[in-house]
């Protein structure tokens, strides 16, 4: 299995609703990434898990909490999210010196705020 | 930010055409790696070169390193209306046995016209 797994492919959610991105891989990767993408810019990193910890939070805002329960799973929750959060976010995982080798992506969720 | 950049940022050509796109970067590398997105949808890990390397090919694609002008070059020969996407290049920490942020450049927007 050489995939990057990521559900829902799209949701759309209001500002008081709190809902939760899945993220699954079967590579052995044992880091773990969340991108937030907006339209006709490049990715933008928000967190980075290494070995099932958190290593890097780029200033995300409260209202994004990320998870990772094993070492194939990795959530991203999300509350009281406001328009502007409207985005692609994407999941990747790389080997653990990941600088020395691909990321593999997932195909993204499209979240919409409302 | 050390966010790369990448020319053109819109690239619009004919099938069986060649396309060549450029990035620059500002930190030293040990890789740099090019990255396809189909719109909307994840990104594809096309190839990395390390910085010992000056080329390097993958079937139709043939990247180049030139570490003293801090840029690299990606060309797809004999293009197809399916590589229709966006291309990004990426910069992986130098940092060694860690993660951290794989930076993006802004990408270059290819179509390539049946």
């Amino acid at each position: 299995d050489t995939e990057v797994t990521q559900t829902p492919k799209h949701l759309v959610m209001g500002m008081t609703n709190k809902k939760s991105l899945k993220c699954e891989q079967h590579m052995g990767h044992r880091a773990m990434y969340w991108y937030k993408q907006k339209a006709k810019k490049p990715p933008e990193l928000m967190f980075v898990y290494s070995y099932e910890k958190l290593s890097i939070n780029e200033s995300v805002p409260s209202r994004f909490s990320p998870e990772c329960p094993n070492s194939s799973l990795l959530n991203l929750h999300l509350h009281a999210l406001q328009p502007e959060d409207s985005a692609l976010y994407l999941c990747a995982s790389s080997q653990v010196r990941g600088q020395l080798a691909g990321y593999t992506f997932g195909s993204g969720t499209r979240l919409t705020v409302v | 930010s050390q966010q790369g950049e990448e020319d053109p940022q819109a690239l619009s050509i004919q099938e069986g055409e060649n396309a060549t796109m450029n990035c620059s970067y500002k930190t030293s590398i040990n890789n740099l790696q090019w990255y396809r997105q189909n719109s909307g949808r994840g990104l594809v890990h096309l190839i990395l070169i390390r910085s010992n390397e000056r080329e390097k090919h993958s079937g139709r694609l043939r990247v180049t390193l030139d570490t003293s002008k801090k840029s690299s070059s990606l060309l797809i020969t004999a293009s197809r209306a399916a590589d229709t996407a966006s291309y990004f290049c990426a910069e992986p920490p130098t940092y060694g046995g860690s993660q951290g942020n794989l930076i993006f450049g802004k990408g270059t927007k290819l179509s390539v016209k049946p």
